[in-house]
């Protein structure tokens, strides 16, 4: 299957502090990527989807100036979240869509945020 | 209602019992359907697609789809140990256009 790969996988910031994550398709070209959030014992929670070459489409709820979407290529999309605070720890996840042959959303491995 | 439900378990079953895990939708125009498996602590995996009315058989696994009655499921034969995790069924209104909606998942704990 097509491969998603996410980095970092983990980390560590102090309050205040700005954090990027990047998901990259390895194999694929992905026009809409997503971005989801999960906290533990709950359901994914999808935050905003993420189109090449346009602005991210975020859901209700979700601050867009918070989470700054970047996807400027058809195999990178960028998740910022700015000025973290601890209710940001969280594990993010992206998807990427394989859109060459079926809707299949493909995760990445996830990047688990802890924020101090 | 929600677009996706799923009991959330737990559910339990004997190693080497048959699993059966199930899905309803209520968007009639939906056309692709999935099984994703996330053990603890991890990202959700791709564990089948199924996109017409049927059976779809890989391995242990057969993906039944109903558009009729709007439900999927999912069987796993001969289940493991290994094979305990929550499944997320995930649908999606039309191929290649709109976001996949998922249910919030079942979790599956077999005993050996």
């Amino acid at each position: 299957g097509a491969v998603v790969s996410q980095h970092p996988s983990r980390v560590i910031c102090k309050s205040g502090t700005s954090v990027k994550i990047e998901c990259r398709s390895l194999d694929f070209q992905a026009t809409t990527m997503f971005w989801y959030r999960q906290f533990p014992k709950q359901s994914l929670m999808l935050m905003a989807t993420s189109n090449e070459g346009s602005k991210a489409t975020y859901e209700q709820g979700v601050e867009k100036d918070k989470f700054l979407i970047n996807h400027a290529s058809l195999t990178l999309s960028t998740l910022t979240v700015t000025s973290a605070h601890p209710e940001d720890s969280s594990f993010y996840i992206c998807s990427a869509r394989d859109f060459a042959s079926t809707d299949t959303q493909y995760f990445g491995p996830g990047t688990r945020l802890t924020v101090l | 209602q929600k677009e996706v439900e799923q009991n959330s378990g737990p559910l339990s079953v004997p190693e080497g019992a048959i699993a059966s895990l199930n899905c309803t939708y209520s968007d009639r125009g939906s056309q692709s359907f999935f099984w994703y498996r996330q053990y603890s602590g991890k990202s959700p995996e791709l564990i089948m697609s199924i996109y017409s009315n049927g059976d779809k058989e890989d391995g242990r696994f057969t993906a039944q789809l109903n558009k009729a009655s709007q439900y999927v499921s999912l069987l796993i034969r001969d289940s493991q140990p290994s094979d305990s995790a929550t499944y997320l069924c995930a649908v999606t209104p039309n191929t290649n256009a709109g976001k996949s909606t998922f249910g919030d998942g079942t979790t599956l704990t077999v005993k050996p």
